[in-house]
């Protein structure tokens, strides 16, 4: 367990309307990372963050934006949601070369 | 472009015997390899891990082989058990720590 929550749980939200998933972790970790998984695609990283106010974009961060004022929380919006944003989101942290992750959320953009 | 890739969406064993799930990658950058075990509802666990300075890691009843000059991995669980029963993906970061992932292997063990 590496200390990670993910709130929420699960979201049902309607296309246009802001979203924002927050990651939390208790062990100071620096790197987060926020990802999605979608049937025959794995999972695809969204945005990742290597410290406070540090953010960077990754495969698929289109629609999506991050940020991170607190080591403990990384915050993932969709600024604008729409129904190819209906996923489930995965919350990382790194210990060394290995990422563990949260128990994710479940949004559904209706 | 998919960059890691699981050919077989699912793999059938029988309980106690061998599962061999396979992964392949084509970027020449990557240098760790990962596989998580995933079960529904739940996040990714990590199951086990592979520097690409070595060709094999064993940890209990699984084993990870590595053969860079055919860009392949394997995971091999031995014996199988009920409790494997799950979506296993594949992962592989070069040095930016960036995991890539392929599109994951459902394993179900048969009593």
């Amino acid at each position: 367990d590496a200390g990670i929550t993910q709130s929420p749980r699960h979201k049902v939200t309607e296309t246009g309307t802001p979203v924002t998933l927050r990651c939390h972790q208790t062990e100071n970790h620096r790197y987060m990372y926020w990802y999605r998984q979608d049937p025959g695609h794995g999972l695809r990283l969204i945005h990742y963050s290597y410290g406070v106010k540090d953010t960077d974009k990754g495969e698929v961060s289109d629609g999506y934006s991050v940020s991170r004022s607190k080591t403990e929380d990384f915050l993932l919006t969709l600024e604008s949601a729409t129904s190819s944003q209906t996923s489930v989101y995965f919350c990382a942290i790194r210990i060394g070369e290995t990422q563990y992750f949260g128990p994710g959320t479940r949004l559904l953009v209706l | 472009d998919q960059q890691v890739k699981q050919n077989s969406p699912s793999l059938s064993v029988q309980e106690g015997r061998i599962s061999i799930l396979n992964c392949d990658y084509t970027n020449s950058m990557f240098d760790y390899f990962l596989w998580y075990k995933k079960y529904p509802a739940e996040g990714p666990t990590f199951l086990i891990s592979i520097s690409s300075i070595k060709d094999k890691n064993e940890d209990g009843r699984f084993t990870v082989f590595l053969n860079k000059s055919a860009k392949h991995l394997s995971l091999h669980i031995v014996p199988s058990q009920p409790g494997d029963s799950a979506v296993y993906f594949c992962a592989a970061s070069a040095n930016d720590y960036k995991l890539s992932f392929g599109a994951g292997t459902t394993v179900t063990v048969r009593a």
